[in-house]
């Protein structure tokens, strides 16, 4: 079975442009989370899906990122204008939602530069 | 709220010693408490993971962890390291109630000299 996938695996791109970041969850999984991870702030959550549906998007850094979840294969994390700051290894990672106890699997990660 | 504390940034140990790398946690609620690894470039993977029961839980690669209630830990252990162990890993955690994702720890880099 075909883990989570994500892509572009990389994206150089200046500030001021829209970045898209696509995911696929494993199939069967009905829940679905955007993580980034840095250095300096290490892996944080940014939203996550239950059935498809924003259950948790606090993490949301401001309204330039937006996210997706039009059916229950397909994800997107979008950055509207794009900035230098925003430059991170995005994951995406997906679970069998079962009383909180599903452990999560993550994709291999999309790794932004804004430059 | 929930948080959880990785107070090593980095932790060495030769090939074939006991490894340990520690993890303290908060919860309003009971824990779940779980354990990841991620290699360069790579996405996490997951380790092992505390639900209920047995406070010793074993996982993948020969690692195992103890919950520990009274102290609010949960120490990854391994053994006897491999270099091969050489990666990041992260402890996480959720509460048993509500509807809050995973938190991760900061993450402690393992270093397995030969």
């Amino acid at each position: 079975d075909a883990g989570v996938i994500q892509s572009p695996r990389h994206e150089v791109t200046e500030m001021g442009q829209e970045v898209t970041l696509r995911c696929k969850p494993i199939s069967g999984h009905n829940s679905l989370f955007w993580y980034r991870q840095t250095m300096m702030r290490g892996l944080e959550l940014l939203i996550y899906f239950n059935n498809n549906v924003p259950i948790d998007d606090s993490g949301m850094p401001e309204d330039r990122f937006s996210a997706k979840m039009p059916n229950a294969s397909f994800s997107t994390l979008k950055i509207q204008p794009s900035e230098p700051r925003d430059s991170a290894v995005y994951f995406c990672a997906s679970s069998f939602r079962r009383a909180n106890t599903g452990e999560l699997f993550f994709g291999e990660g999309s790794r932004l530069t804004v430059l | 709220a929930q948080s959880v504390a990785q107070p090593e940034d980095q932790v060495n140990v030769a090939e074939g010693n006991p490894l340990t790398v520690k993890c303290t946690y908060s919860v309003s609620g009971n824990p779940y408490l779980f354990w990841y690894v991620q290699y360069p470039n790579r996405g996490l993977q997951f380790l092992l993971k505390y639900i209920t029961g047995d406070n010793l839980v074993k996982g993948s690669y020969g690692f195992e962890a103890e919950f520990n209630k009274s102290q609010t830990s949960f120490h990854l252990k391994k053994p006897s390291a491999l270099v091969s162990d050489s990666a990041l890993y992260f402890c996480a955690v959720r509460e048993d109630t509500g509807r809050r994702a995973l938190t991760f720890g900061s993450g402690t880099r393992l270093q397995v000299q030969p």
